[in-house]
């Protein structure tokens, strides 16, 4: 059973704050992670992805991914009420067709 | 460009009730997937194709078949409708050779079983 960990939240942060969300996943050959962002009722979009060691900056959006500790991490900077939502992270292998989703974060960001 | 697209977007049926949801991607896509999401849980991967006329089991497949019909379309099958599949069901598509391998998800079908 390959599982991803995310703490469920709320995670509530005030407008212009950094928000850092986590994730821990269980298969040490995992090569791809993906942060999806769902607003309520909506469907997943893509935020960021990341395949190797070290950080990946994306405007205000950073991904962080430790291998070794295996875990992946999003920092969203200058936090503004539109980015709440819930993050989900996700992660897949040697078959890149096989995804698994951690259950989400939900972030509230306030005014 | 419509992206991925599903139908019905909501469906109540009776448990033992049969149905069939429908999923299309114009973006010519190799992958094709199925997910259900229930409360409080993130996706979870029923079935997956990764091209036309292959078909491979995911995570929860107990219930559910199957069909890539061709490359655009992928749809699921209840035979026999149980509460227990009162979900939101998610199609998404994405093609592994092309750099992300980022997932397109459509708009989801909200069934209730009753």
């Amino acid at each position: 059973q390959k599982e991803v960990e995310q703490n469920s939240g709320p995670l509530s942060v005030p407008e212009g704050a950094i928000a850092s969300l986590n994730c821990t996943y269980s298969d040490r050959g995992s090569q791809s992670f993906f942060w999806y962002r769902q607003y309520s009722g909506k469907s997943p979009e893509l935020i960021m992805f990341i395949y190797s060691n070290g950080d990946k900056e994306d405007g205000r959006f950073t991904a962080q991914l430790n291998k070794a500790s295996q875990y992946v991490s999003l920092l969203i900077r200058d936090s503004q009420p539109s980015d709440s939502a819930t993050y989900l992270c996700a992660v897949n292998g040697d078959n890149f067709n096989k995804f698994y989703f951690g259950s989400g974060t939900k972030l509230n960001v306030k005014p | 460009n419509a992206g991925v697209t599903q139908t019905p977007k909501f469906q109540v049926l009776k448990t033992g009730q049969s149905m069939t949801l429908q999923c299309a991607q114009d973006m010519n896509h190799n992958s094709m997937y199925w997910y259900r999401q229930d409360p409080g849980m993130g996706l979870r991967l029923i079935y997956y194709s990764a091209s036309e006329g292959t078909t491979d089991k995911g995570e929860v497949p107990n219930g559910y078949n199957v069909s890539r019909l061709n490359k655009r379309e992928f749809s699921l099958r209840l035979e026999s409708a149980a509460p227990s599949q009162t979900s939101v069901y998610f199609c998404a598509s994405s093609d592994p050779g092309q750099g992300s391998n980022e997932q397109f998800f459509g708009p989801g079908t909200r069934l209730t079983v009753l």
